[in-house]
C-alpha cells in the first residue's frame, strides 16, 4: 500500500524566513494534495498537483510535484505567524479516499 | 459560503455510551467521506458515500461503528459502546463527482473517559 512520509516533522522559523516541507511517496503519485490544519480544527485545502513537474502558487506558498511524481515540496516565502499550523500532504487515485502523511508542524516566531 | 459543517464540535462521553455525529456537506457535493485523526497523525479514511450509497468501509470501522446518509445529503456516524481508543478527531469531507478535491469540515473531537 502507498505511504507518504513528510519531512521535517516539525519546524520553528523566525518570521520573514523561507522554508520548505517535503512529502515523499512510496509509489507514483496520481494526485497530490496539500492541506493546512490549525491545531484542533479541520483541514483547509491549499493546492492540488497532478502532472509531473507541475508547480502551483497561492499567495506566498508554492508547491511542486517532481518529474517522477514521487515527491512534492511546499515552499513558503517570507513566513508570517499566520502560516503557523500543521501542513499535510494527501494522495489519492481516482480519489474516493486519500492517504495522508503524518504532517509537518510549523511555528513562526514573531 | 456554506462549507462542510459538523456537529457537535466537541463531545465528552463515558466509556460504554453511544455517540452520534452529524455532517452536512457542501450542498452540491454528492460524495461524502469520514476520516479519523488521532493526535500527531494524519487523517485515516473510514468510509465513503456516493449519494446515499456507502461504497467503501475501512477495516478501521469496526462493528461498533455505523454511518448513514439516508437521503444523499447529511450523514451521521454512530459509535456504539465507546471505548477509550475511540478518542480522536472525526473529520467529514465532501466532493463533487466532477472534481477530486475533498473539502473538510471543522471536525468533531471525541473524548471517551
Amino acid at each position: 500500500s502507498q505511504e507518504l512520509e513528510q519531512s521535517p516533522q516539525s519546524l520553528i522559523v523566525q518570521e520573514g524566513k523561507n522554508l520548505t516541507i517535503n512529502c515523499t511517496s512510496s509509489k507514483t503519485l496520481y494526485g497530490l494534495y496539500w492541506y493546512k490544519q490549525k491545531y484542533g480544527e479541520g483541514l483547509i485545502f491549499l493546492m492540488m498537483l497532478q502532472k509531473g513537474g507541475e508547480e502551483k502558487s497561492h499567495e506566498k506558498i508554492t508547491a511542486k510535484l517532481d518529474e517522477k511524481k514521487q515527491q512534492s515540496s511546499l515552499h513558503i516565502t517570507a513566513s508570517q505567524p499566520s502560516h503557523a499550523g500543521i501542513y499535510l500532504c494527501g494522495a489519492g487515485k481516482r480519489t474516493y479516499k486519500y492517504i495522508f502523511g503524518t504532517g509537518t508542524r510549523l511555528k513562526v516566531l514573531a | 459560503d456554506t462549507g462542510v459543517s459538523q456537529d457537535p464540535r466537541h463531545k465528552i462521553t463515558k466509556r460504554g455510551q453511544n455517540v452520534t455525529f452529524r455532517c452536512d456537506p457542501i450542498s452540491e457535493h454528492n460524495r461524502l467521506y469520514w476520516y479519523r485523526q488521532t493526535l500527531g497523525q494524519g487523517p485515516e479514511f473510514l468510509t465513503y458515500f456516493q449519494n446515499e450509497a456507502q461504497l467503501e468501509k475501512s477495516r478501521l470501522l469496526s462493528d461498533r461503528f455505523s454511518a448513514e446518509r439516508p437521503k444523499g445529503s447529511f450523514s451521521t456516524l454512530e459509535i456504539q459502546r465507546t471505548e477509550q481508543g475511540d478518542s480522536a478527531m472525526y473529520l467529514c469531507a465532501s466532493s463533487s463527482s466532477g472534481s477530486e478535491t475533498q473539502y473538510f469540515g471543522p471536525g468533531t473531537r471525541l473524548l471517551v473517559l
